[in-house]
């Protein structure tokens, strides 16, 4: 099965700042299926970025996704007091073997 | 507005039965695959399994087969999840997501219910 793996596992950072979250796949993801969602606690996950580079509706242009093949990037540009959350990658590319990242959590420095 | 409601949390004993369920509306309910997540408390996302509303096909997980149901009910747009009998492990947050395209299996989830927290204790 295809495996992802998120780094860093925590990122201090404060706001204004940029942050640069890391997901890689152990097989290369077929069409660039590769989500990000962010997730606060207490909630449900929200859609940030889809086929690796797609903002989802209603998402700020901060947030931005690049990558193909096994590595991919999100990217939040000047991080905001509401963007301290944890971020997960999703590959939906190897049907039916779907599988979430273990997450990044942006904490405040 | 295009919205999934889910049911409310649960307590139950090990072996006993549930069905949880998501009601979804603002959208064509048979138009639009639902995946149902496993959160663990204080851990990450699991994909469990997926399902075509059209004519209730469905995908598992191979950590969710055969202990996990999934089905919809199309007249009342609601999709289910249930368990025949519960194990303490199965305490956990379900989430249900719809998939952002029309009759799309592979695809990303837009629209997300807001949870139901399962605690299953004797």
């Amino acid at each position: 099965d295809i495996v992802l793996t998120q780094s860093p596992g925590t990122l201090s950072l404060s706001p204004g700042e940029r942050a640069t979250l890391s997901c890689r796949t152990s097989q290369s993801v077929v069409s660039n299926y590769l989500a990000w969602y962010q997730q606060k606690a207490g909630q449900a996950p929200r859609l940030l970025i889809y086929g690796a580079s797609k903002r989802a509706s209603g998402i700020p242009d901060r947030f931005s996704g690049s990558g193909s093949g096994t590595d991919f990037t999100l990217t939040i540009s000047k991080l905001e007091s509401e963007d301290f959350a944890v971020y997960y990658c999703y590959h939906y590319g190897h049907s039916p073997r779907l599988a979430f990242g273990p997450g990044t959590k942006v904490d405040f420095k | 507005e295009v919205q999934l409601v889910q049911s409310g949390a649960e307590v139950k004993k090990p072996g006993e039965s549930l069905k949880v369920s998501c009601k979804a509306s603002g959208y064509t309910f048979s138009r639009h695959w639902i995946t149902w997540v496993r959160q663990k408390p204080g851990e990450g996302l699991e994909w469990m399994g997926r399902i075509d509303p059209r004519d209730s096909y469905s995908n598992y997980s191979s950590s969710f087969q055969g202990h996990v149901t999934l089905s919809v009910d199309k007249s009342i747009t609601t999709a289910y999840l249930q368990w025949s009998s519960l194990k303490t492990s199965d305490t956990a947050f379900y989430f249900c997501a719809r998939h952002m395209k029309e009759v799309a299996p592979d695809d990303a989830f837009d629209i997300w219910g807001q949870g139901t927290m399962v605690i299953v204790s004797s």
